[in-house]
């Protein structure tokens, strides 16, 4: 059981440059989410989605999209990258059973924006 | 809104020694909240979590929180720390009941090291 996968774990970008980062989960949870972490920030979300074709923003959702059309995937595009966009980026999975409630999280993608 | 703070960004101890990470909230609702920790490159590992019914939670690793609600509360202990320990240990709530768990908010995380 793999959990929540992310990919690529490393990406050097230029300003400018798109890119998609992947996460896919097979546990079938409803819930995906994506997160940034910075020093000193801790994580904030970036943009959720509570189920295929369903997504939202978070706090912190411009220069990001997504997309939702299947339950295990949720790629988050970087349509033209900047350099305030370096950070780890972590996917989330979690799902709704009422009194047992648990974020999974993925290993990371380190992006660097030159 | 929700906030998080973590009352301390590092916390260094000698091993076998106690060890308590502060944490307080903000929330208009009832509340979801988790401590999460971090080793170095890695992803996020729940210890522990409150939902609901006795406020001691306990976690992995030997790790307890007490959740308070009067003084919004859910400061992290262990009673003796290794050095394993050494991570960073984040702070998260989700608004409540159905926990909203695609929505967490975390604090800035507390750098524990743990020294010889």
């Amino acid at each position: 059981n793999a959990g929540v996968t992310q990919t690529p774990k490393f990406q050097v970008l230029k300003t400018g440059q798109s890119m998609t980062l992947q996460c896919a989960q097979d546990m079938n949870h409803e819930y995906m989410s994506w997160y940034r972490q910075d020093p000193g920030m801790g994580l904030r979300l970036i943009h959720y989605s509570v189920g295929a074709g369903i997504t939202d923003q978070g706090e912190v959702p411009n220069g990001y999209n997504v997309s939702r059309s299947t339950t295990e995937d949720f790629p988050l595009r970087l349509l033209s990258a900047a350099p305030s966009q370096t950070s780890v980026y972590f996917c989330a999975s979690s799902y709704s059973t009422r009194g047992n409630t648990e974020a999974f999280f993925g290993q990371g993608t380190r992006l660097t924006v030159v | 809104a929700q906030s998080v703070t973590q009352l301390d960004s590092q916390v260094p101890v000698f091993e076998e020694a106690p060890v308590e990470l502060r944490c307080n909230y903000s929330s208009s609702v009832s509340v979801y909240l988790f401590w999460y920790v971090q080793y170095p490159n890695q992803g996020l590992q729940l210890l522990l979590k409150y939902l609901s019914g006795s406020t001691l939670v306990k976690g992995i690793n030997g790790f307890e929180a007490e959740f308070n609600k009067s003084q919004t509360s859910f400061h992290l202990r262990k009673p003796s720390v290794h050095i394993s320990d050494t991570a960073e240990y984040f702070c998260a709530v989700s608004e409540g009941p159905g926990g909203s768990n695609y929505k967490l908010t975390f604090g800035k995380g507390t750098l524990l090291t743990v020294n010889p």
